[in-house]
């Protein structure tokens, strides 16, 4: 049951261009959301989050989107640079009680391969 | 420079062995997670410990042990009674369990993993 999903294995955006990744999510005690970015043989890096109280949170070049009626955020790159290249995973969170056993877990989707070409 | 250890960094096993993947942080976390990623797929949790002493199955704890006798240490065995023990193992720390916005799980390098 993959209850976060990204769609899209792979995409490919020019540079100075706008990248937008997508996650859809299943589980409506989602309430908060985070992107990580991942280059090949290293852990991820963490790069933005949601809580589900917002619609839109930025950080520079990175701006992600929350439609929690679809449930569905996005996270978008503007101008995209060839740095960019990486795996894009997103990640939900329910809070949960303390002590239990799905307190602070994260779900993770199966990753979107961007590629950002100069 | 604080951050997460794992180590080594490739490591193969033998069928019908146990091995142990190291991961130690120097981030006075509390909280600590292991992910397992396989191609084409997102990480998948395999147990996490929220303090010293204390440890939760993830969603596919089985064939895998953890220990957690230090803040700083969470070591994991794969033992030979997980039957696909191929993959990419990350360690992940956090201040604390649960969600606290502004202070993600920060991960280590991984380790990779293959049998001989």
């Amino acid at each position: 049951d993959q209850q976060v999903k990204q769609n899209s294995p792979s995409l490919s955006v020019q540079e100075g261009r706008i990248s937008i990744l997508n996650c859809d999510y299943t589980n409506s005690m989602f309430d908060y959301f985070l992107w990580y970015k991942k280059y090949p043989a290293e852990g991820p890096t963490f790069l933005i989050s949601i809580s589900s109280i917002k619609d839109k949170n930025e950080d520079g070049r990175f701006t992600v989107f929350l439609n929690k009626s679809a449930k569905h955020l996005s996270l978008h790159i503007v101008p995209s640079q060839p740095g960019d290249s990486a795996v894009y995973f997103c990640a939900a969170s329910a809070r949960g009680r303390a002590g239990g056993t799905s307190y602070g877990k994260l779900t993770f989707g199966q990753g979107t391969i961007l590629t950002v070409h100069p | 420079d604080g951050g997460i250890t794992q180590s080594p960094k490739y490591l193969f096993r033998k069928e019908g062995q146990n091995v142990t993947l190291s991961c130690e942080q120097n981030l006075n976390h509390d909280a600590m997670y292991w992910y397992r990623q396989d191609p084409g797929q997102g990480l998948r949790l395999i147990y996490y410990s929220q303090i010293v002493n204390d440890f939760q199955k993830g969603d596919i704890a089985e064939g895998y042990s953890v220990s957690r006798e230090k803040k700083e240490s969470f070591p994991l065995t794969v033992t030979s009674a997980q039957k696909n023990p191929t993959a990419f193992y990350l360690c992940a720390s956090s201040i604390r369990a649960g969600v606290v916005e502004n202070q993600p799980q920060h991960f280590g390098d991984g380790t990779r993993l293959s049998i001989l």
